[in-house]
């Protein structure tokens, strides 16, 4: 059973276009990130929901766009890729945070190159 | 400066050998700290928390030193599967947690 799981694993697509990534966790976490992991392999939060609710928005271009429909799931929609974009996308979830933080489980990725 | 800093490495070490990383921050009011693993193309996983009186984990040894803001990492008798990256994790409070670069390490035979 997959923990944390992200469709799709890879993704190829033009610049301009629209794309989604989905994110599941079966953990009964209350928390959920978004991390970028670019070509110098640093990770950097993008965004954090706890409860559905919108918790992080960590300077991402308004392109990006996070949608919670429950606490298990949490999906990031991208308008208008650029080539900049290209990247691992992790998603991760942890119990609950706040001011003491507690460990957090990952996604596989999603592996995105924008041509 | 970076809020996580870590020495990038790589660390070539041969099995059976001992290394050390290290890891400084620069929040004094940071609460919680931890170790990932990431190994190649994979995601990162937890390899273990660290707490203020330092703990163990099998041939895994962290400790945490509040006053000066570094953690360290110290990896016994290395194994071969020890190759991966180790990342610095810290918890700024307010849902917010930062990832150091990481460190590579490559352990030889």
């Amino acid at each position: 059973d997959t923990a944390v799981s992200q469709t799709p694993k890879y993704l190829v697509t033009q610049m301009g276009n629209d794309k989604s990534i989905k994110c599941e966790q079966n953990l009964g976490h209350d928390t959920m990130y978004w991390y970028k992991q670019d070509s110098k392999k640093f990770l950097k939060i993008m965004f954090s929901y706890n409860n559905k609710e919108l918790i992080i928005n960590e300077t991402v271009p308004n392109r990006f766009s996070p949608k919670s429909p429950d606490k298990a799931h949490l999906n990031l929609h991208i308008n208008s890729l650029e080539l900049g974009d290209s990247a691992v996308y992790f998603c991760a979830s942890s119990q609950r945070a706040g001011e003491i933080q507690e460990t957090q489980y990952f996604g596989p990725g999603t592996r995105l190159l924008v041509l | 400066r970076k809020e996580v800093e870590q020495d990038p490495g790589p660390f070539n070490v041969p099995e059976g050998a001992t290394v050390a990383f290290n890891c400084t921050y620069s929040n004094s009011a940071s609460q919680s700290f931890f170790w990932y693993r990431q190994d190649c193309r994979k995601e990162p996983k937890l390899l273990m928390s660290v707490y203020s009186s330092g703990n163990e984990d099998g041939r895994f040894t962290a400790q945490l030193n509040r006053a000066s803001q570094y953690i360290s990492l110290l990896i016994r008798d290395s194994k071969l599967s020890d190759s991966a990256t180790y990342l610095c994790v810290v918890g700024n409070g307010g849902f917010k947690t930062i990832f150091g670069a990481g460190t590579r390490l490559f352990v030889k035979a």
